[in-house]
């Protein structure tokens, strides 16, 4: 079964700290992708990757900025904090085929004060 | 971006009734998917749309794409308790191998 794993189930910090959320899947696939989930909009994605060091913008980039040193880790940095920054963050993985399914983390709920 | 709207944004139901949540997009699609999220959980893929027309059964589950390729629907009959979740669309555009468009999703509240 493949696994994605992410650091931290729930996360508390204050407005403008440096925060890193970090993802890590183990069935080898190439693409991976980090998503904010907010009550009445759905899935938002915020930044994918599709090889390791490659990285596209996606929908709402603005305030993040992601790494991917290794196939399998994908972290995601706010690099200072803002309350509206508060959401669910959800990691995903997918084999760079056209036609396939996103597997998904358990998801980091963040709150920033 | 490309935007994806799901209706109904919340449904409740007796036990035993049927449930439809329906996905528009405004351009037309390469495929579409579709997820569960239970309370408390992640989106777990459901099912994968391809060819216009399409139509998918998983036991109480029907999924069609339309003829289109702008819509699609996820009908479940005769609900049970088990549904309970939020259901999303998740739509890929022709030339965006990878990138899913996430609709809004439906949240399903059912009671005995």
């Amino acid at each position: 079964d493949v696994k994605v794993t992410q650091s931290s189930r729930y996360l508390v910090k204050r407005t403008g700290e440096k925060v890193f959320l970090e993802c890590v899947q183990d069935m080898d696939h190439e693409n991976m992708f980090w998503y904010r989930q907010d009550p009445g909009l759905g899935l938002r994605l915020i930044y994918f990757s599709y090889d390791v060091k490659m990285k596209e913008k996606g929908d709402i980039p603005e305030g993040y900025s992601v790494s991917r040193e290794k196939k399998e880790r994908f972290s995601l940095i706010l690099e200072s904090a803002s309350t509206n920054q508060t959401s669910m963050y959800l990691c995903a993985s997918s084999l760079p085929v056209t036609y396939n399914e996103q597997f998904f983390g358990p998801g980091t709920r963040l709150t920033v004060l | 971006g490309q935007q994806v709207m799901q209706i109904p944004q919340y449904q409740h139901v007796q036990e035993g009734e049927d449930f439809t949540t329906y996905c528009n997009s405004s351009t037309t699609l390469s495929n579409i998917q579709w997820y569960k999220q239970r309370p408390g959980g992640h989106p777990v893929f459901l099912i994968q749309l391809v060819k216009s027309g399409e139509v998918k059964k998983q036991k109480r589950l029907t999924f069609q794409f339309g003829e289109a390729k702008k819509n699609s629907s996820l009908h479940i009959t005769a609900t049970q308790t088990t549904d309970v979740g939020t259901y999303f669309c998740a739509a890929r555009n022709t030339g965006t191998a990878s990138k899913l468009t996430f609709g809004t999703g439906t949240r399903l509240q059912v009671t005995l």
